[in-house]
């Protein structure tokens, strides 16, 4: 069975960093691409990136509103993506979900974990 | 970027009857490699997005065949044949043509 199961969010202060984890089972995971998809309280869905396998390059996309401050990346040996914000802003306020695709993109979601950016 | 919009931005429905929502996107999502990725998600209050239909028209496994998708090159439509109970909550169109990846606004489908 293919578990995505995120972690590592919280509350904290605007400019401040944290590091997301995508914590993956039930699947190889070298083999996938994976993307970060948020949703703020009460609000629709907004992509944020995307990593490709190893085997595409293992390069990374963004929207336009986390380019230059979030960084993705991908630990195979571990199974586990993660995401990494610099300068939270109180509008990235969000759950956080970790997703997978399969015959194209976002298959699988996980629970999310909810990050509150506030002073 | 690629602009989703979907409409009805609140559907009530009828348990038994049919239902339907309209996606449209500001350019075609015909990929260069041939394909159309549309995707269709349903979200349940509290739960996490479940994808329902991928590449405009392809059911995900467990998905009842009363939801069914189709549509090309701007204009696409999800629908329900007959709403059941369980068909309650907001759908989103999203298109993974172009970089970056956008989703259409959502439609709430609530019971009349």
């Amino acid at each position: 069975e293919v578990q995505l199961v995120e972690s590592g969010g919280g509350l904290v202060q605007p400019g401040r960093s944290l590091r997301l984890s995508c914590t993956t089972s039930g699947f190889t995971f070298g083999d996938y691409a994976l993307s970060w998809v948020r949703q703020a309280p009460g609000k629709g869905l907004d992509w944020v990136g995307y990593i490709r396998s190893k085997a595409y390059g293992g390069t990374a996309e963004y929207a336009a509103s986390v380019k230059g401050r979030f960084t993705i990346s991908r630990d195979d040996s571990k199974s586990i993506a993660y995401l990494q914000m610099n300068s939270l802003k109180t509008e990235d306020t969000a759950v956080y979900y970790c997703t997978r695709d399969d015959a194209s993109m976002l298959k699988y979601w996980g629970q999310g974990t909810l990050v509150t950016v506030s002073s | 970027d690629v602009m989703m919009t979907q409409s009805p931005l609140s559907l009530p429905v009828t348990l038994g009857q049919p239902a339907s929502i309209s996606c449209r996107s500001s350019q075609s999502l015909v990929h260069s490699d041939g394909n159309t990725y549309l995707n269709w998600f349903q979200q349940r209050p509290g739960q996490s997005p479940r994808r329902l239909i991928y590449k405009v028209s392809n059911r995900d496994s467990g998905v009842p065949d009363r939801f069914s998708g189709s549509g090309s090159g701007t204009d696409f439509t999800l629908k329900i044949s007959r709403v059941e109970a369980e068909d309650f909550g907001v759908y989103y169109c999203m298109q993974g043509s172009h970089w970056p990846v956008t989703f259409g606004p959502g439609t709430k489908v609530d019971f009349k």
